[in-house]
């Protein structure tokens, strides 16, 4: 089945450790997304793909980059992890301005 | 400001009885409606979605929503609730007046009594 596919599932780091988050797809959509979502909150956008072209959400911290080498790849790549960054993690991927598919999301603990 | 509504964070309904989950959009003359629904510990799962045409639209799992246009709503209705059914669910609008973004609402958590 098609489908996004996230990697790992669980991610424990400690405060200051760099960490990269996993995402890929084969439903072959240009345009690919990572969100994070607190306890009990929405999913807020960080950033996004069209293709190569990199979209920057104005208040997504610097700390948070991303990278899309290929169609099918996209990682999250945090920096610098403070307490504050413990989230879960969601990919999602669609055609321009079609509905989203997400995938299962990467709990992120640091310690 | 762009925003979605969704006015009941918490829910409870009885196994079998009816259910209507309210959202409220802002802005767009044209939007894409999306209902979402989320399990703990998991991704977000499409259940519908409305671009255009028929106003009431069919989704998974025997939900059901009713765009009104005059009311900037999309609510989300299932006329008989499953113990399965519980979950949280968010509403989304998006669109190319969105910038082929989506907003999402808080969302609702839908506790099932037996």
């Amino acid at each position: 089945d098609a489908m996004v596919i996230q990697n790992p599932r669980y991610q424990v780091t400690q405060f200051g450790k760099p960490v990269t988050l996993s995402c890929s797809q084969t439903l072959n959509h240009n345009v690919m997304y990572w969100y994070q979502q607190k306890s009990s909150q929405a999913p807020k956008l960080l950033f996004h793909y069209y293709d190569k072209d990199f979209n920057n959400e104005a208040d997504t911290p610097d700390n948070f980059q991303s990278r899309r080498p290929n169609t099918s790849f996209c990682f999250l790549d945090i920096r610098s992890p403070g307490l504050g960054d413990a989230a879960m993690y969601l990919c999602a991927t669609s055609r321009l301005a079609q509905e989203q598919f997400f995938g299962p999301g990467t709990r992120l603990t640091v310690l | 400001a762009q925003s979605v509504t969704q006015p009941d964070i918490h829910i409870t309904v009885s196994e079998g009885a009816s259910l209507e989950l309210r959202c409220n959009y802002s802005y767009g003359a044209t939007p894409y409606l999306f209902w979402y629904v989320q399990s703990p510990g998991q991704g977000l799962q499409l259940l519908l979605k409305y671009f255009s045409g028929d106003t009431l639209v069919q989704g998974i799992k025997g939900f059901e929503a009713e765009f009104k246009r005059s009311q900037s709503s999309f609510n989300l209705r299932k006329p008989s609730v499953h113990w399965s059914d519980a979950a949280e669910y968010f509403c989304a609008v998006g669109g190319r007046e969105y910038g082929n973004k989506l907003v999402f609402g808080a969302g609702t958590i839908l506790r099932v009594k037996s």
